[in-house]
């Protein structure tokens, strides 16, 4: 079925530092990947995105890499900041027409 | 612009009854698709409307409905409520719906006793 898995569940870093997060998906036809940070008590906000025919996306201090081939992308964030600190969730747009969710990585920016 | 509203924020019901969620999209915007947020099982697909029309489904039981006006607005619907269906119910609103550049609301918070 329809499925993206998405890892670590947590990930606690210094500030400064930078941060990785990994997501699998399961629909070879996908062709466009987000990535939503969630803050406390609000709902998901679009960070960055990519589409399948990009293998690299980035704006600022953020950026998205995409492997068609192992149906693979992934998500990093340098110099990191205090601010920075949320879920964050990848997701896959399949060829049925759904937006399918990892499950979240809980990051955390130590001052 | 006015983000994405849902109302209300949160609800207590029991167990049998049924409740009834609104969603308000962005201005101008066609699509409105639905999300149940849960710790255990993440944000999953509901369903999606795009110009009053139903365009997808996720996995879940006929207790769940929903359906658009002709202003975009949308409704979610879930019947005769479980202990299960506790959780945070997310609606987003997108100019064309394709999954791209969804914006979300702060969602509706329900639980059943």
């Amino acid at each position: 079925g329809e499925n993206v898995e998405q890892h670590p569940s947590t990930l606690s870093v210094q500030e400064g530092d930078s941060a990785v997060i990994k997501c699998t998906y399961s629909d070879s036809a996908s062709n466009y990947f987000p990535w939503y940070k969630q803050e406390l008590g609000k709902g998901p906000q679009l960070i960055i995105d990519i589409r399948s025919n990009v293998g690299e996306k980035k704006d600022q201090r953020i950026a998205v890499t995409l492997n068609k081939t192992a149906k693979h992308f992934s998500l990093h964030i340098t110099e990191t900041q205090p601010e920075d600190s949320a879920v964050y969730f990848c997701a896959a747009y399949t060829q049925g027409g759904k937006l399918i969710f990892g499950q979240g990585t809980e990051l955390s920016v130590k001052p | 612009k006015a983000g994405v509203t849902q109302t209300p924020r949160y609800l207590i019901k029991t167990r049998g009854q049924q409740v009834t969620l609104s969603c308000s999209p962005i201005s101008g915007h066609r699509s409105v698709s639905w999300y149940q947020q849960t710790p255990g099982q993440g944000l999953q697909f509901l369903f999606e409307y795009f110009s009053e029309t139903q365009r997808n489904k996720g996995n879940f039981p006929g207790r769940f409905s929903g359906r658009q006006f002709s202003n975009s607005r949308s409704e979610m619907n879930v019947s005769t409520l479980e202990l299960g269906d506790s959780a945070l119910y997310l609606c987003a609103s997108s100019l064309r719906g394709d999954g791209e550049k969804l914006f979300f609301g702060s969602g509706t918070q329900l639980s059943v006793l």
